[in-house]
């Protein structure tokens, strides 16, 4: 049960834009337009920012934003901010297990 | 509002049990599915067991699969994990999570409750 791939680390200056990549396979996020983004800062819960690929929570900003092309899911933050800098965590539905995650990005705002 | 409080976490020794609880409240408990997923100290989420919303289907991850238990009881709201055979690498910050009715995604989550497995 290998986990999606994200990139370890992601950095950008206030006010600039960043993608994180999340890589799966044909059997999750390439096959269903179930992934979804939390965010996670330190030593509080995990937080859903993105949910089927694209679509934002009730109370999540707009700088937020999902695609998918194939098999990679991205997570874009536009307009960066210093409240942003977190790790973020991407999931997929997957039909043996149900659930798969990514080993998490850490953003850091410069 | 919805809740959700874990407890149970324990400073146990290698090969012990755990039994580990969630209370949830401020939502229809019985009507939906439940997970439970870890993370262990500096790393990333691992999701590890799921159990439908009545209890007749449970799926767990491979690292967990034959040690561990999902359970719950709806009447009272609590979602539970049996843990056994417990080993260093089950070290970790265990959260219990709401997955959002008829969706695919976690709307919730408890802020964990801690199992540390130690001689």
């Amino acid at each position: 049960q290998s986990a999606l791939t994200q990139p370890a680390s992601v950095s950008g200056s206030p006010g600039q834009s960043i993608t994180i990549s999340c890589t799966g396979t044909t059997s999750d996020v390439g096959r269903y337009n179930y992934v979804s983004w939390y965010q996670q800062h330190p030593g509080k819960a995990p937080k859903l920012i993105l949910y089927d690929v694209s679509s934002r929570p009730s109370g999540i900003s707009k700088r937020f934003s999902g695609s998918k092309s194939g098999n990679t899911a991205s997570l874009t933050i536009s307009g960066l901010q210093a409240e942003d800098e977190a790790a973020y965590f991407c999931s997929s539905f997957r039909p043996d297990t149900t659930r798969v995650f990514g080993g998490g990005t850490k953003v850091t705002v410069l | 509002e919805v809740q959700l409080v874990e407890s149970g976490g324990a400073v146990v020794q290698p090969g012990g049990s755990l039994r580990l609880s969630c209370e949830a409240s401020g939502f229809n408990f019985a009507d939906l599915n439940m997970h439970w997923v870890r993370q262990a100290p500096g790393k990333g989420l691992e999701w590890i067991s799921y159990t439908n919303w009545n209890g007749e289907l449970k799926y767990y991850a491979d690292s967990v699969r034959g040690r561990f238990t999902v359970s719950r009881d709806n009447s009272k709201s609590f979602l539970f994990l049996q843990m056994e055979s417990l080993a260093k690498e089950d070290t970790a910050l265990y959260f219990c999570v709401k997955e959002k009715a008829a969706s695919n995604y976690f709307d919730a989550w408890g802020q964990g409750t801690q199992v540390t497995v130690s001689s």
